[in-house]
Parts: structure tokens; sequence; C-alpha cells
């Protein structure tokens, strides 16, 4: 089965200043598709970019970025000019290509980004 | 606009009670999903559903039950509520089988206490 790892539980940084969130997984597959969701406070899951690992490309979202490194099945998430409402929880998520159910999420990371 | 609600936000419970949280969406979409969000432990599935009178049980399903007697609406209920089910609980509604914009949209979340 798939395994997802957020290493870091929290993490703090600066207004303006940028941050990089970790995401490591475990998969036998080959085709698949990974997600970074945001929590706030409200707690209302929110897609913040998605990557599909046939590309090579990473996917870019605004102030928002991945690294996406197949081989080491790394899949970070960079949030540069951060603000006060990036402040929330990040999830990393792992679904399968062909099976829209078997989607395993990470235990998450929680950032503060502090005035 | 389309939606997805749950209700209630909010529910405290005996151990022993029966409890049915609700999950409706506006989507028109054929899966929805329950997931749990335990500290430590990001999402996991409880049960999901790709349609009216299709049920299946996901990783953490003992204890839970679902039912889909239309399109909209997907309750989750705890038979007999246990102390270890006190959590935060996610309903989640997708269009298609698979696919990377098949995106799951989620609710607002229920917080369930058993007491």
């Amino acid at each position: 089965a798939q395994t997802v790892t957020q290493s870091q539980p929290e993490m703090s940084v600066q207004e303006a200043e940028t941050v990089t969130l970790s995401c490591t997984y475990d998969t036998s597959e080959n085709n698949y598709y990974l997600f970074w969701y945001k929590q706030p406070p409200s707690r209302q899951m929110i897609l913040v970019i998605r990557q599909e690992a046939y590309k090579q490309q990473n996917a870019t979202e605004n102030r928002f970025s991945v690294n996406f490194q197949k081989a080491a099945k790394s899949f970070s998430l960079k949030i540069s000019d951060s603000q006060l409402g990036d402040t929330a929880m990040y999830f990393c998520a792992f679904m399968n290509m062909y099976n829209n159910n078997d989607m395993r999420f990470g235990a998450g990371t929680r950032l503060t980004v502090k005035p | 606009d389309a939606e997805i609600t749950q209700s209630p936000r909010h529910k405290i419970t005996e151990t022993g009670r029966q409890v049915t949280l609700a999950c409706h969406q506006t989507w028109n979409h054929n899966n929805m999903f329950w997931y749990r969000q335990d500290l430590g432990h990001g999402l996991r599935l409880i049960h999901y559903s790709y349609g009216v009178q299709d049920t299946n049980k996901g990783e953490v399903s003992d204890g839970y039950s679902v039912s889909r007697s239309n399109t909209e609406d997907l309750p989750l209920t705890l038979e007999s509520a246990a102390s270890s089910q006190t959590s935060v609980y996610f309903c989640a509604s997708s269009e298609w089988l698979a696919g990377p914009y098949n995106e799951q949209f989620f609710g607002p979340g229920t917080r369930l206490t058993v007491l």
C-alpha cells in the first residue's frame, strides 16, 4: 500500500519569505498523481496544487510550486512571498492514477506565517 | 453555486449511542467519500460510493456504515459510538473515476466527540 510521509509536524516562516514543506511517498506504481491541500483554521480543505507523475515539469500555481523528484519519491511544496493567509495545515496526498478512491494523505505540516 | 455541506458541524454524544452524520452535495457527482482526520494521521478513508446503491469499505471502516439512496446524499452512521471515534469527519465528492483533474471537493467537516 502507498504511504505518504510528512516529516515536519510544524514550521514557521516570516511574512514575505520563502518556505519549503517536505513530502515523501512510497509506491510501486509508475503512474499516479500528487497533491498539496491547504486546511486553514476554518477546516475547509482547499486544493493548492497537483502534479502528474508522468510529467517531468514541476507544477506551479502563482506563489506555490513543487519540486517533484520521481526517482527519490519526493514531492516538496515551496511557498514564495509567504502571506499571513498562508497560515494553515498543509497535507500532501497521493492518488492512484487508475483508482480514484485510493487517495492517501500525509499527517500534515502546520505552517505559521509570522508578521 | 454547487457545494458540499455537512451537518451537524459539531456533535457531542455518549458511548453506545447511534449517530448519523449527514453529507449533501449539489455537484451531481457520482463519487462520494467519508474520511476521518486525526492528529498524526492526516485523513483516512472510511467508506466510499461510486453511485446510487453502491458502497465500499475504506481503510478504517470498522464501526461505520453508509448508504446511498440518491446521488446527492451519503450519510455516515456510527452504529454504537466509541470514544475512539472522536474525530473530525470530512465528506468529499468527485466527478469521475480517475484522472488528475478528478479533484475531490471537501465539505467543511463535522467535529464529533464521544464521551
